[in-house]
């Protein structure tokens, strides 16, 4: 089966612009999570949806940043504006819906440098 | 989700098992031991998943003791393409995964 897609690999923005992060899960995972790492830092969990609702949002830094996942298929982070501290890799990761089991599968991240 | 503690380094040569321990002193009843290997420019991929006693399956083995306090990732005949980072974490269901630090394995020739 593919495995989960994100686009673009690399983005070079200013401070003060907008990008949007796109991601494809697996077909079939209902569960698709959105993670990132900034320089030095270990992955951080930004939000979790289930099909197209938000699960859980509670690592979402601030209100710059929105997810949206419509139809429950592919998922988009955007943040507008962009500061310096938003630099860092994302990462996209989806699952399938299990009571124990928690394999989820990363994508290949995307990396974000704003200058 | 169960804080984890693993050794942040370690090296071995090619064809030597290697085994990484990660402590998780309070770990939930209800969550499994899930081990996840980073390669650079890549995101993590899970290895190994367990809740007690040992688990093996192609890639490694999972030594899991009764009170699930540590776990052992364990290995075999680790070849140069193994070096990665190796992160352990606590988790249940469909939840978020809560990554540290990982241990960085590095294999020499």
């Amino acid at each position: 089966e593919a495995g989960v897609t994100q686009f673009p690999s690399h983005s070079v923005i200013e401070k003060g612009q907008t990008v949007t992060l796109r991601c494809d899960p697996i077909s079939g995972h209902d569960n698709l999570y959105w993670y990132r790492r900034v320089m030095g830092k270990e992955i951080k969990f930004l939000l979790h949806f289930v099909k197209e609702s938000k699960q859980d949002e509670s690592g979402m830094p601030n209100n710059r940043f929105l997810a949206e996942r419509t139809g429950g298929t592919y998922s988009t982070l955007k943040v507008q504006p962009a500061e310096l501290e938003d630099s860092g890799v994302y990462f996209c990761a989806s699952s399938r819906t299990s009571v124990s089991y928690n394999e989820q599968f990363f994508g290949p991240g995307t990396r974000l440098t704003v200058l | 989700l169960a804080k984890t503690t693993q050794p942040i380094s370690m090296d071995s040569y090619e064809g030597q098992e290697v085994n990484i321990t990660c402590s998780h002193n309070n770990i939930a009843t209800n969550d499994y031991i899930t081990w996840y290997q980073q390669f650079p420019s890549q995101g993590p991929r899970f290895i190994i998943q367990g809740y007690k006693t040992k688990v093996t399956n192609e890639v490694a083995s999972l030594f899991i003791p009764a009170d699930r306090k540590s776990s052992t990732l364990s290995l075999p005949r680790v070849s140069l393409s193994d070096t990665a980072v190796y992160y352990c974490l606590g988790s249940s269901g469909n939840t978020p995964l809560v990554f540290g630090k990982g241990t960085r394995l590095s294999v020499i020739a």
